[in-house]
């Protein structure tokens, strides 16, 4: 099993709403990211957990809050977001490291989300 | 991570080899080369990596030139399903538990036609 599932698939929400978006993998992999992806853009890395741990947090605004309960999920909670933050979220997850040893990530279908 | 450079589209007829260019020219030792690709609406999708050598898996090939400047990714017989997005990314292997964070460039937006 190579899947990386995401709900919801679609969100609409305002800008007082608080929401979240799920991530799962059973892949056994101890790495999971968030990335956005605005339309036309690439997409950008927002979080890094290894190991449950938060690793990265690429600057993101406190109104995004990932959550790592355990290896196999990530949370992303919203709350008082703004229309510019509607995006393409996406979730990834790869294997723990060994150091030096090339892995790759593997992709969710994302949660297309609606500020309004 | 060192920059890479890709051309922003390119088309390719249905059935031959597309094959997509990359530049990397400040890339590191320890670096590796990555591809992806992304489907409209789709999550990126891993297609294949390499450090030095030529690779091949069931869906591309990678060739890396000797001086690992640039590379290029082929896939033999395009299809249009094949049509999406495809991203250079160059990247080290990380050190410690931080993960293997990707950071994407412009990709080339692949066209194939019947």
């Amino acid at each position: 099993d190579t899947e990386v599932t995401q709900t919801p698939k679609h969100l609409v929400m305002g800008m007082t709403n608080k929401k979240s978006l799920k991530c799962e993998q059973h892949m056994g992999h101890r790495a999971m990211y968030w990335y956005k992806q605005k339309a036309k853009k690439p997409p950008e890395l927002m979080f890094v957990y290894s190991y449950e741990k938060l690793s990265i947090n690429e600057s993101v605004p406190s109104r995004f809050s990932p959550e790592c309960p355990n290896s196999s999920l990530l949370n992303l909670h919203l709350h008082a977001l703004q229309p510019e933050d509607s995006a393409l979220y996406l979730c990834a997850s790869s294997q723990g490291k060994l150091p030096g040893t090339a892995y790759e990530q593997y992709f969710g279908p994302g949660t297309r989300l609606t500020v309004t | 991570d060192a920059k890479t450079t890709q051309p922003p589209s390119m088309d390719c007829a249905e059935g031959r080899a597309a094959n997509l260019p990359c530049n990397h020219s400040t890339i590191s030792g320890n670096e590796y080369v990555y591809w992806y690709r992304q489907i409209h609406s789709q999550g990126p999708q891993y297609i294949i990596h390499g450090l030095k050598n030529n690779e091949t898996n069931e869906m591309a090939s990678l060739i890396i030139t000797e001086d690992r400047k640039s590379s290029t990714l082929i896939l033999p017989h395009a299809t249009l399903r094949d049509t999406a997005v495809y991203y250079c990314i160059v990247r080290a292997e990380s050190k410690n538990n931080a993960g293997n964070m990707l950071t994407f460039g412009g990709g080339t937006r692949l066209m194939v036609k019947p």
